[in-house]
């Protein structure tokens, strides 16, 4: 069935570094994907998300590439600050068009001043 | 817009006890899933409602769990009896339409099961 591996955390980096976390998945047909942080103490909010192949989802400074060739959706960001540790899913939505997303395990970022 | 809301936030029961988790979807959702974090697990999907109509819950991990959604702006998730591996983080969220939409998460009830 589908699913959705990302990169093992935590990931520690201090502020201003380079951010890039991994996920790939597994699907038949083309999935929409998307991005979801989830900050201590609350549910998980949508980050950015990609419809089509090609398609680079944005906000606030991150971004993420649908790519198809290597089914991968990595998050990047160009300079983390502390306030953007938190915990980063990656999901895929279910093609039988009922909303529903399958997520991956989570992937914990935590910045250091 | 409030957003989805969730209650009680926190909820400590015996093991045994019936446990009964809320949710009020954001106005005009018409999916509604319900989903269960734990570290050693993560992200589980437990169960989606489409149209107040439960679509698949082959997510439920036994039949001490149960979930109702009567009308498009209520659902409950209940346990019964609780046992202390149910602790966790349980999420409510909804989405307005099926296929790309995103999902809108509350903020989870924490339930602890001693």
């Amino acid at each position: 069935g589908d699913s959705v591996t990302q990169m093992e955390g935590p990931v520690t980096l201090s502020e201003e570094a380079f951010l890039t976390i991994n996920c790939t998945y597994t699907a038949t047909g083309y999935p929409s994907l998307f991005w979801y942080v989830q900050y201590p103490g609350e549910g998980l909010q949508l980050l950015l998300k990609a419809t089509k192949a090609d398609d680079k989802g944005s906000n606030k400074g991150f971004e993420a590439t649908y790519r198809k060739e290597t089914t991968s959706f990595h998050l990047e960001k160009g300079s983390v600050q502390v306030s953007d540790s938190a915990v980063y899913f990656c999901a895929l939505s279910d093609l039988s068009n009922t909303g529903k997303l399958i997520f991956g395990q989570g992937t914990t970022l935590q910045v250091k001043p | 817009d409030a957003g989805v809301i969730q209650s009680p936030r926190h909820e400590v029961t015996e093991m045994g006890q019936e446990v009964t988790l809320r949710c009020k979807p954001i106005s005009g959702h018409n999916s509604l899933f319900w989903y269960r974090q734990t570290m050693m697990r993560g992200l589980e999907l437990l169960i989606y409602f489409n149209n107040n109509v439960p679509i698949d819950d082959s997510g439920m991990p036994e039949d001490r769990f149960s979930a109702k959604m009567p009308n498009a702006s209520f659902s409950t998730l209940k346990i019964q009896p609780s046992e202390p591996r149910d602790s966790a983080v349980y999420f409510c969220a909804s989405s307005p339409r099926s296929g790309n939409s995103p999902l809108h998460f509350g903020n989870g009830t924490r339930l602890t099961v001693t």
